[in-house]
């Protein structure tokens, strides 16, 4: 079966700067997606950022992108000039690729403070 | 606003009553996912159908059931209500089911079993 983990409960990052949020899975499958999603204290839940396993090119939008180590299962989120409106917290999601099984497995989540 | 309605937003109720919970996904969208979120942890998967299908089971209890409609909008029964069934039900939806398309989440419906 697979497993999302972030080891990260909480992070904190001073305005401006970067920060990376964690995120290691495990699978036998080759073929899957990615994504980091943000739910803020309103608990919408919304998509931040999303990576094919099939591409080698780490995806970036806008502020933010991934560091996704196929071999290692990893995928770090790195949040560029961070911005108040970005506290909140992220999880890691993994989705199986293969034909028949589209369940979505999220990791606990990673609380992100920014401090002015 | 993603498009997707959920009602009631919250709902209190008392153990071992039943509830149902709706979901209206985005127009256009044939694929509905529901979400437990309980106090603090991340979301459970819990059963994903598609234009009238069920296509796949999470950690589904068996005394919760769902289904989709033909107008395609959803709802998730909770029944035997116990006090660990309180959390937040997020419903998402998608265009379609197989290819990656994104998932827009609902604001959720808050339970709280008393």
């Amino acid at each position: 079966a697979q497993t999302v983990t972030q080891s990260q409960p909480e992070m904190s990052v001073q305005e401006a700067e970067t920060v990376t949020l964690s995120c290691t899975y495990d699978t036998s499958e080759s073929d899957y997606y990615l994504f980091w999603y943000k739910q803020p204290p309103s608990r919408q839940m919304i998509l931040v950022i999303r990576q094919e396993a099939y591409k080698q090119q780490n995806a970036t939008e806008n502020r933010f992108s991934v560091n996704f180590q196929k071999a290692a299962k990893s995928f770090s989120l790195k949040i560029s000039d961070s911005q108040l409106g970005d506290a909140a917290m992220y999880f890691c999601a993994y989705r199986s690729g293969s034909s028949g099984t589209y369940k979505y497995i999220f990791g606990t989540g990673t609380r992100l403070k920014v401090l002015a | 606003d993603s498009g997707v309605t959920q009602t009631p937003k919250h709902l209190i109720t008392a153990t071992g009553q039943r509830v149902t919970l709706r979901c209206s996904p985005r127009s256009g969208d044939l694929s509905v996912y529901w979400y437990q979120q309980s106090l603090d942890q991340g979301l459970q998967f819990l059963i994903h159908y598609y234009n009238g299908e069920e296509r796949a089971k999470g950690n589904i209890l068996e005394r919760f059931s769902a289904q989709q409609f033909p107008d395609l909008h959803s709802e998730l029964n909770l029944s035997s209500l116990e006090l660990g069934d309180s959390a937040l039900y997020f419903c998402a939806s998608s265009v379609a089911a197989g290819e990656i398309y994104e998932q827009y989440f609902g604001p959720g419906t808050r339970l709280t079993v008393t």
